[in-house]
């Protein structure tokens, strides 16, 4: 069955320090990848995709994920946390953009 | 609006009544979509809209689930005799055709209360 599978439930991690969100996937063929980022009471926010092509893809707010077929996963890394990133993280996928299956999140919290 | 819109965005029902979710997408996105996000769970897929068909509706939980989007642009969710398990945050995205790289850009939501 396809599915897409973030390990981590809560994530705490302090100011400063480095951030790396696991997402794995299982689908017959390469998915369409996103990460997205939901804060309280609100919408989705995208924060990065891939499609095909580069690797390693830019998002927005310092980010980047890192696609690896042969781990079948799409981690999200940042450098530096800031407070501001405290939010819910979800990975979702597709084998087109249009049915996407989503995680079940990761809550990011930041310690000072 | 720049963005995609829901109203409302709270909705407290009675089991048993009949309640109708609004979506407004972003001007000119031809696609809609509508997840359905239970508490501490991730969204799921319920159905897509492109323009006004509805071209797949395999995620709607039962029949009384319907959606609909007569003029290809708002669309509406519809539930019928609500059911305390249809507590959830609706929420709905919308995607502009750019060659198979379509990204959903999702609302705000709508937060169901059903008791």
């Amino acid at each position: 069955a396809q599915s897409v599978t973030q390990p981590d439930i809560h994530i705490t991690v302090s100011e400063g320090a480095s951030l790396e969100l696991r997402c794995n996937y299982s689908y017959g063929a390469t998915p369409y990848l996103f990460w997205y980022v939901q804060s309280p009471g609100q919408g989705l926010q995208l924060l990065l995709k891939y499609f095909s092509g580069d690797t390693l893809v830019q998002g927005i707010k310092g980010l980047e994920a890192e696609f690896k077929r042969s781990q079948s996963s799409f981690n999200l890394r940042k450098p530096s946390v800031h407070w501001s990133d405290a939010a819910e993280y979800f990975c979702a996928g597709g084998l087109t953009n249009e049915k996407l299956t989503f995680g079940t999140g990761t809550r990011l919290t930041i310690i000072p | 609006g720049a963005g995609v819109s829901q109203s409302p965005r709270y909705k407290v029902a009675k089991r048993g009544q009949d309640v109708a979710l609004r979506c407004d997408p972003i001007s000119g996105h031809v696609s809609l979509f509508w997840y359905q996000q239970a508490l501490g769970q991730g969204p799921e897929f319920l159905t897509y809209f492109q323009n006004e068909a509805q071209l797949d509706k395999s995620g709607l939980p039962s029949d009384r689930f319907f959606a609909e989007r007569p003029e290809g642009s708002v669309s509406t969710l519809k539930i019928q005799r609500t059911q305390q398990e249809d507590s959830a945050v609706y929420l709905c995205a919308s995607s502009a055709p750019t060659g198979g790289r379509e990204t959903q850009y999702f609302g705000p939501g709508t937060r169901l209360l059903v008791l």
